[in-house]
């Protein structure tokens, strides 16, 4: 069965780093493109970043230069390190395989950013 | 980046009723578009890719259509279990991956 967990949200203070993780089964994480997509509490659906099959990476404007996408091959795991938090990273992060649609998805993990 | 626009943000329908949800992109999307469903404190799930192609596992009552910049999801007759957001997403131009904001279903 194909699927996605993702672990390491949690109540950071702003200018605080975090880093979430992804665990794949079922599939193979550097086969694929991978990205992060984020949703803020009551809003929709935000791409924030992807790491390409071939292991070039791309990251929304609002996270770059933050924001780091990397993954494991040999623990078939996908990362997203986040430095430098604000208030508006607060949101649910789902990690998801990317072909172009996102599918399947991770049950998201909340990241809180407050003091 | 493209914007997804979705109409109407809310829509009361009765269980049974046929369903029409409406997304828009700021240019043409080709037939790179996905269509997903998201009930309360779930991950969003795959519904249409391609405009039209429903996903596995999908019943036949979800139907997507459209090309270029207007697109549509059409439930036949609405169930119970269907009462949720849906969201419209383009994959033709990234990134940015880009969704549209959202439609919800809810009980009349």
């Amino acid at each position: 069965e194909v699927q996605l967990v993702e672990s390491g949200g949690g109540l950071i203070q702003p200018g605080g780093s975090l880093r979430l993780s992804c665990a794949a089964s079922g599939f193979t994480v550097s086969s694929n493109h991978m990205s992060w997509v984020r949703q803020a509490p009551g809003k929709g659906l935000e791409w924030v970043s992807i790491i390409y099959s071939g292991g070039n990476t791309n990251h929304a404007d609002s996270v770059k230069g933050r924001f780091t996408i990397s993954r494991d091959n040999s623990k078939n795991m996908l990362y997203l390190q986040m430095n430098s938090l604000r208030a508006e990273d607060t949101a649910v992060y789902y990690c998801a395989r990317n072909p172009g649609p996102f599918d399947p998805w991770g049950q998201g993990t909340l990241v809180t950013v407050s003091s | 980046e493209i914007v997804m626009t979705q109409s109407p943000a809310t829509l009361s329908v009765s269980p049974g009723e046929r369903v029409t949800l409406s997304c828009r992109a700021s240019q043409s999307v080709s037939s790179n578009l996905a269509w997903y469903q998201q009930k309360p404190g779930q991950a969003p799930r795959l519904l249409i890719y391609g405009a039209s192609t429903r996903a596995t596992g999908i019943p036949a009552r979800f139907s997507g259509s459209g090309s270029g910049t207007e697109f549509t999801l059409t439930i036949s007759s609405l169930q119970s279990e269907d009462f949720a957001v849906y969201y419209c997403q383009q994959y033709n131009n990234w990134p940015p991956w880009t969704f549209g904001q959202g439609t919800k279903v809810e009980i009349k």
